[in-house]
Formats: C-alpha cells, sequence, structure tokens
C-alpha cells in the first residue's frame, strides 16, 4: 500500500531564516504530487505541482520554492521567511497520469515568528 | 464568485442524528467529486469519491453528486462524536490535475 510522510511534523523559524520541508511517498512510482498551504480558518492554496522529477508548476507567486530531485520525493524551501508564510503545509499525491483523486500526508505545522 | 462554495458552518448536532453537508459549484466541466474528513491538526482524509452524478454508499456515509444543478451532498447517519471534525469537499474536471476545494464545514457531534 502506498503511504506518505512529511517531516518535520513542526517548525518554529524566526523571520529571515531558511526553510525546507520535505515529503516522500512510498508504495508507488511516478506519482503527482502537490504542496498546499492551509491558512487557519481558510481553505487549502495549492502552491505547486510535479508531474515528474524536476518538473514543476507554480501556482502562487511567492518567497517559496519547490524541487523533485527524486521521483517520489518532494521539497519545499524558502531562502527568507516572512510572518506571512506561518500556516499548515500539506503535501499530497495521485497515481500517475491525470489521477482522479489526492491523498495527503500528516502535513508540517510552520510557525514564523 | 468562488469556484467551489461551501458553508463553513460550524455544524453542531446531537450523537445519532444525520449531519447533512453541501457544497455548490460554478464549473459545469467538474467530472470527479470527493469529500475529505479533516481532524484537528491532521491532513485531509478522502472519505468518498464519486465519479459524475448519483448517489454513492459507504457504510454511515452517503454521496450524492447533481450535476444538473450544479450540488454535491454528504449525509452522515447515525452520527458519532468521533465524526467531529472538519469536512472538506473537492472536485475537479477530467482533464485536469488540480482540485478545487470547498473552505470545509466544520462539524460537532454532542455525546
Amino acid at each position: 500500500s502506498q503511504t506518505i510522510h512529511q517531516w518535520p511534523a513542526t517548525l518554529v523559524q524566526p523571520v529571515g531564516s531558511p526553510l525546507s520541508l520535505e515529503c516522500t511517498v512510498e508504495g508507488t512510482s511516478n506519482p503527482n504530487l502537490y504542496w498546499y498551504r492551509q491558512a487557519a480558518g481558510r481553505g487549502l492554496q495549492l502552491l505547486f505541482y510535479s508531474v515528474g522529477i524536476g518538473q514543476i508548476s507554480s501556482e502562487v507567486p511567492q518567497n517559496l520554492s519547490a524541487s523533485r530531485p527524486q521521483d517520489r520525493q518532494f521539497i519545499l524551501s524558502s531562502k527568507k521567511l516572512l510572518l506571512s508564510d506561518s500556516g499548515f503545509y500539506l503535501c499530497a499525491w495521485t497515481p500517475g497520469d491525470i489521477g482522479e483523486t489526492q491523498y495527503f500526508g500528516p502535513g508540517t505545522r510552520l510557525l514564523v515568528l | 464568485q468562488k469556484e467551489v462554495e461551501q458553508d463553513p458552518g460550524p455544524l453542531s448536532v446531537p450523537e445519532g442524528a444525520i449531519v447533512s453537508l453541501n457544497c455548490t459549484y460554478s464549473n459545469s466541466a467538474f467530472q470527479y467529486f470527493m469529500w475529505y474528513r479533516q481532524y484537528s491538526r491532521k491532513g485531509p482524509e478522502l472519505l468518498m469519491y464519486t465519479y459524475s452524478s448519483g448517489n454513492k454508499e459507504d457504510g454511515r456515509f452517503t454521496a450524492q453528486v447533481d450535476k444538473s444543478s450544479k450540488y454535491i451532498s454528504l449525509f452522515i447517519r447515525d452520527s458519532q462524536p468521533s465524526d467531529s471534525a472538519t469536512y472538506l469537499c473537492a472536485m475537479k474536471p477530467g482533464n485536469d490535475y488540480k482540485l478545487s476545494f470547498g473552505a470545509g464545514t466544520t462539524v460537532t457531534v454532542r455525546a
């Protein structure tokens, strides 16, 4: 069966510090991968998605970036965090091609102070 | 106008009641419809998935899709305190990678 992992689970970072969040999927190959942000009391905002290694599509211009160095690994990064980057970051995956639905990881809670 | 509208609630019901949740949408190209359950501080968990119109039942959960009205529903029968969570609707066209989400409805089932 497929499993999706995210770490760290919780992170507290000062403004201006760098960020690296990691997501890995087990038990499948060539998944589509997604990064979302969920602000408190708000819906899910798609940040990036990837259909293959090195292929990244950005949905929202911001100080975040994403990379996919391996087939089942998706990384969310920032060089300098802003207060507004605080939120709950979720990674999701679908089987290859279009995929019918998405399966979410446990999330990383980021607090920028 | 948002592409997917969902009443955020909150909704509070006594244990054993039927919970009724719904979403409306504007994009007639949507073909895949999903309901996710999200417990506090956890990732969303897929509950129900429906393709096109019709009903789907899974235990205490029933999902309905009415494409002519652009309206989807989720019913939870015999609700339990463990059903207390935020419920998110989501949908997508057949040829797109991306899901469109509702804002989520927070449900509390009182023991």
